[in-house]
């Protein structure tokens, strides 16, 4: 069973655009929520991540929004740049237990000039 | 930065074959992982360890094994190959579980 789900599957946004990716989650004990950026050839890469105690975290153009009741959070990149063109993968983990990291399918963006 | 160096790059192998695939990374982080990536399936974890000598399964661990030898060397290890383990594999290593995941180049291994 896919116990994180992103969609969509594949976006394309303009120059300049806000980019929303998002996700879910089903596991209530997943406490730490990272997203990983990868180009083509390269290995995944850790972008930005967030643990479930905060609804929201910002790195430049980089925001988490975080909602712990609906299982949710999605990834806006603002002012978006033809070269935030990658995959992204939504991660989820428990800190107790089994802490897995258990990654989504992806999401692909293309942002165009 | 923590490097995680994946060898060898590409692979090709017969059904049946055996093949070998090596990580090392030199920051001396406990945690290091072996991971496919499948168009559709996102990264599925399929060992990791988290220490010399430890071993643990992940979420599709049939038809690998793996071994940790050392702090810094994990490999994994396909003794039949099928087809259905042709994939882009990565590996990676981090300092604690919840910490932030290095990962490799990646090795893309096809089996014909």
């Amino acid at each position: 069973q896919q116990q994180v789900r992103q969609s969509p599957q594949s976006l394309t946004v303009w120059e300049g655009e806000t980019a929303i990716l998002n996700c879910s989650y089903e596991d209530s004990t997943f406490n730490y929520f990272p997203w990983y950026q990868q180009f083509p050839g390269e290995g995944p890469a850790l972008l930005i991540s967030i643990r479930s105690v905060s609804d929201k975290k910002e790195d430049g153009r980089f925001t988490i929004f975080f909602n712990k009741r609906e299982k949710k959070l999605s990834l806006h990149i603002t002012d978006s740049q033809p070269g935030d063109s990658a995959t992204y993968f939504c991660a989820a983990s428990a800190s107790s237990g089994s802490w897995q990291l258990i990654f989504g399918s992806g999401t692909q963006l293309t942002v165009m000039p | 930065e923590a490097a995680v160096t994946q060898s060898p790059r590409n692979k090709v192998t017969v059904t049946g074959g055996n093949v070998t695939l090596s990580c090392r990374q030199t920051n001396s982080h406990n945690y290091m992982y072996w991971y496919r990536q499948d168009t559709g399936h996102g990264l599925r974890l399929i060992h990791y360890s988290y220490g010399a000598g430890n071993l643990q399964i992940g979420d599709v661990p049939d038809g690998y094994k793996a071994t940790r030898t050392t702090q810094e060397d994990f490999f994994l290890l396909l003794e039949l190959a099928s087809p259905s383990q042709t994939s882009l594999y990565f590996c990676a290593s981090s300092e604690q579980g919840d910490t932030e995941v290095f990962f490799g180049k990646g090795t893309r291994l096809t089996v014909v």
